[in-house]
């Protein structure tokens, strides 16, 4: 059983354009986390939220934490090439060290 | 500054063969990881150390993959024998103490043939 699904699995959009992509739970977590994996490397932390309903911005990327704290969003406006990868969410539930991961969304960016 | 390092980058193996990937954390963290990446599960914990203790393994598949971590810089995951089903990306990742930000390794691609 997977806790967390993430969708789409893949996507390909050109420059410039917007996206958003999901992270969904049956389970509460405390916090949850979005990262970035690059081909051939380790995943990369972008952002941890903590709070229902809370929202972080990284340039151009905009996190937001469902209210209940079962899902996520992950909103990039003005798509770049070098936003390609494969993005990640991670929850954490009790324990401070386990992390539970989705599956990831495969987001290329094509010039 | 150096990040995690794992060795080696890519392992080819036949079935049944011992196989050991190497971690070495970020210096002065006390918490290390070992992942699995496939694309049917993911991202799996196997196994969490802090202060070179194994603190959870229940992720470990089975009695085939052990892992150590004899000082703070260095640690191993051991499979033997290897089946063709333990291919993979391997991952190890260290953190400051649990709960911390986690910073991943390049990982090991294992191919077992």
């Amino acid at each position: 059983t997977q806790l967390l699904e993430q969708s789409p699995q893949f996507l390909s959009i050109q420059e410039g354009e917007n996206l958003t992509v999901y992270c969904n739970s049956s389970s509460v977590f405390s916090s949850l986390q979005w990262y970035r994996q690059e081909p051939g490397e380790g995943p990369v932390l972008l952002v941890t939220v903590v709070t229902g309903g809370e929202v972080k911005k990284l340039k151009r990327l905009t996190f937001q934490f469902g209210d209940a704290r079962k899902d996520s969003s992950l909103h990039i406006t003005a798509a770049q090439p070098g936003d390609t990868g494969l993005y990640l969410c991670a929850g954490a539930r009790g324990s401070n060290y386990k992390l539970t991961f989705g599956k990831g969304t495969l987001l290329t960016v094509n010039p | 500054d150096a990040g995690v390092i794992q060795s080696p980058r890519h392992e080819v193996t036949e079935m049944g063969q011992e196989v050991t990937l190497r971690c070495k954390p970020i210096s002065g963290h006390n918490s290390l990881f070992w992942y699995r990446q496939t694309m049917m599960r993911g991202l799996e914990l196997l196994i969490y150390f802090n202060n070179n203790v194994p603190i959870d393994d229940s992720g470990m598949p089975e009695d085939r993959f052990s892992a150590k971590m004899p000082n703070a810089s260095f640690s191993t995951l051991k499979i033997q024998p290897s089946e063709p089903r333990d291919s993979a990306v391997y991952f190890c990742a260290s953190s400051l103490g649990p709960g911390e930000k986690l910073f991943f390794g390049s990982g090991t691609q294992l191919s077992v043939l």
